[in-house]
């Protein structure tokens, strides 16, 4: 079955510095492939996604390239916030036995310090 | 509303009672999934619903979970006989259609308490 594996938090980075959170996953189709954000008693909300080989999903200052050779969509982000504590779960969405399937990461939590 | 609508946020109950939490979906979105986000845990899936088909239930843990889709919008979670492993944040999310491509909205969540 599908599985994704994304490093473990919790991440502690000091303000402005340089962010990546790897995610690798394992899928038998094409998948298409999301970070989401979760804020502290939020739900998830989508930050980026790619839907296919190559594609880079970008938004509020954070990248992921969809990288099908090395089965990776590894989120970064070059300058990081207080504001961008929170918990990333990075995702994908398959199609098996004729259901949507999608599959979570554990989850990283990103603590940005002043 | 403009997103997805959970209610209750917050609910405590006793061991062994029953409950219900309801979820309001996107209005016009077909596909509705319910999940299950523990202490330190990743999102563990319970159930899914796509328009008039039959529900995958693959992710309920025991027959104690059960959930409904009535006129194809608002879902109903009910938990049975509740028991202090219950206890979690439940967490609604809809998409507009099935397609794998189509990311998910999610609702703020039920937080349940299990005393």
């Amino acid at each position: 079955g599908n599985s994704v594996t994304q490093m473990e938090g919790p991440v502690t980075l000091s303000e402005e510095a340089f962010l990546t959170i790897n995610c690798t996953y394992t899928a038998t189709g094409y998948p298409s492939l999301f970070w989401y954000v979760q804020y502290p008693g939020e739900g998830l909300q989508l930050l980026l996604k790619a839907t296919k080989a190559d594609d880079k999903g970008s938004n509020k200052g954070f990248e992921a390239t969809y990288r099908k050779e090395t089965t990776s969509f590894h989120l970064e982000k070059g300058s990081v916030q207080v504001s961008d504590s929170a918990v990333y779960f990075c995702a994908l969405s398959d199609r098996s036995g004729g259901y949507q399937k999608v599959t979570f990461g554990i989850g990283t939590k990103l603590q940005v310090i002043p | 509303g403009a997103g997805v609508s959970q209610s209750p946020s917050n609910k405590v109950t006793e061991k062994g009672k029953d409950v219900e939490l309801r979820c309001d979906p996107i209005s016009g979105h077909t596909a509705l999934y319910w999940y299950r986000q523990s202490l330190g845990q990743g999102l563990e899936f319970l159930i899914y619903f796509q328009g008039n088909s039959a529900p995958d239930k693959s992710g309920l843990p025991s027959d104690r979970f059960s959930a409904e889709r009535t006129g194809g919008s608002v879902s109903t979670l009910t938990i049975q006989r509740t028991q202090q492993e219950d206890s979690a944040v439940y967490l609604c999310a809809s998409s507009s259609t099935g397609v794998s491509n189509q990311p998910q909205h999610f609702g703020d969540g039920t937080r349940l308490s299990i005393l």
